[in-house]
């Protein structure tokens, strides 16, 4: 087990609806990735949040946002959903910005 | 990142040693080169990571030749469980850097009694 967890674990939605995925960063860790996992894929980054801030993007809409506490857990929140949005939701943290990266197990959205 | 380029699939029996090769041509100096082992609808799990030569931990090696333009990660004795999609990644992972890992389609392995 890697410390890092994730909430829910499944999830359905309707197309046009909002979601916020959860994320809690292994202890020590004050960096967190997103990743978004369509079946089949290699995971695909989204963006990563460095000490509250964010630290880079991948080529996701800006309906794809996010949020780092002071704690350095983390939020995914994505407006609009659409049925492409369905996949595996991955969180991972890590030490610092490019160290190795840890994984959840992951949040699996269904849109309707 | 550099590209990484690896077998799509590839199969195996239970007690034999098992070698993926990740070809990765465009690497650089600064880049190290790090495996992730998934099972469906799990998050990757870190295996193993090296920048030259070999490196050896409890679950696997890693062989990676002076020019590091491939390098191959070695599963010794491998059990059914040892099934999953194993994916190859290089890229800067040192402080400073913004950690984008770019995955590939990765290699699955099927493990056979």
């Amino acid at each position: 087990e890697t410390g890092v967890t994730q909430s829910p674990t499944h999830l359905i939605k309707t197309r046009g609806q909002q979601v916020t995925l959860r994320c809690s960063s292994q202890s020590g860790h004050n960096t967190v990735s997103w990743y978004q996992q369509a079946l089949g894929q290699g995971p695909q980054f989204i963006f990563q949040y460095y000490r509250e801030e964010e630290n880079g993007r991948g080529n996701f809409p800006p309906r794809f946002s996010g949020l780092q506490f002071p704690n350095y857990s983390s939020e995914l929140n994505v407006n609009a959903l659409e049925l492409d949005d369905s996949a595996l939701y991955l969180c991972a943290s890590s030490q610092g910005q490019g160290e190795t990266q840890y994984f959840g197990p992951g949040t699996r959205l269904l849109v309707l | 990142l550099a590209k990484t380029t690896q077998p799509i699939s590839m199969d195996s029996y239970e007690g034999q040693e098992v070698n993926i090769t990740c070809s990765h041509n465009n690497i650089a100096t600064n880049d190290y080169i790090t495996w992730y082992q998934q099972f469906p609808s799990q998050g990757p799990r870190f295996i193993i990571q090296g920048y030259k030569t070999k490196v050896t931990n409890e679950v696997a090696s890693l062989f990676i030749p002076a020019d590091r333009k491939s390098s191959t990660l070695s599963l010794p004795r491998v059990s059914l469980s040892d099934t999953a999609v194993y994916y190859c990644l290089v890229g800067p992972f040192s402080s400073g850097n913004t950690g984008k890992l770019i995955f590939g389609q990765g290699t699955t392995l099927q493990v056979k009694p």
